[in-house]
């Protein structure tokens, strides 16, 4: 098993561009999260879903997109990138909420 | 959104010696405490997962308490050795799970050989 993966590892884009990061599990985890890293700040939950067509907001929603229709994969969307959302993005899924959770590898984004 | 507080920040523990750090939590509508071990360059792997006031969990040196009454856990780590260097983050939920984890911002150790 792959577990969860990521692509890219890193980017930069430029204020006001769009891209999306993506993320797929094979451990067919009905539970899937999107969190980004900031220095000092710990991991803060953008978005979440609990199943295939089924997505709610975290805690730092704006600025971004989420989608799920498949239960493998769960695509962030960033429509108009900011300065703000220079970050490190991980994917994670899990079997439920009380259930462990499995990080991806991260994506390293700047935007400039 | 849950107020989530680890402490210490950071702590330098000779190789050897034990040590343990603490989580709070919101005690109330308390679903379920994770405990996360992040090496630095990679991803955070899970560690425990406690539901039950009361739980301990044990895995090598490492173990946890719980206590949700009070809305606390610990994490204890026995002979620190140099590759328990790592941040360990904690994180809970509540309201039946039907919200996210938030985390803490981590104990960030470092174990002095």
């Amino acid at each position: 098993n792959a577990g969860v993966t990521q692509t890219p590892k890193f980017r930069i884009l430029k204020i006001g561009q769009s891209m999306t990061l993506q993320c797929t599990q094979d451990m067919n985890h009905n539970y899937m999260y999107w969190y980004r890293q900031d220095p000092g700040m710990g991991l803060k939950l953008i978005y979440y879903s609990v199943g295939a067509g089924i997505t709610d907001k975290g805690e730092v929603p704006n600025g971004y997109n989420v989608s799920r229709s498949t239960t493998e994969d769960f695509p962030l969307r960033l429509e108009l990138a900011a300065p703000s959302q220079t970050s490190v993005y991980f994917c994670a899924s899990s079997y439920s909420m009380r259930y462990e959770q499995y990080f991806g590898p991260g994506t390293r984004l700047t935007v400039t | 959104i849950l107020n989530v507080e680890q402490s210490p920040q950071s702590l330098h523990v000779q190789e050897g010696d034990s040590t343990n750090f603490t989580c709070s939590f919101p005690s109330s509508n308390f679903y379920a405490l994770h405990w996360y071990r992040w090496e630095t360059a990679k991803s955070p792997e899970a560690l425990f997962v406690m539901t039950l006031n009361g739980d301990e969990k044990k895995k090598g040196r490492i173990s946890a308490t719980l206590n949700t009454k009070e809305g606390y856990s610990y994490l204890y780590i026995k002979g620190s050795q140099p590759e328990d260097s790592a941040t360990y983050l904690c994180a809970s939920n509540s309201g039946g799970g039907a919200d996210g984890l938030t985390f803490g911002k981590g104990t960030h150790l470092i174990i002095q050989p």
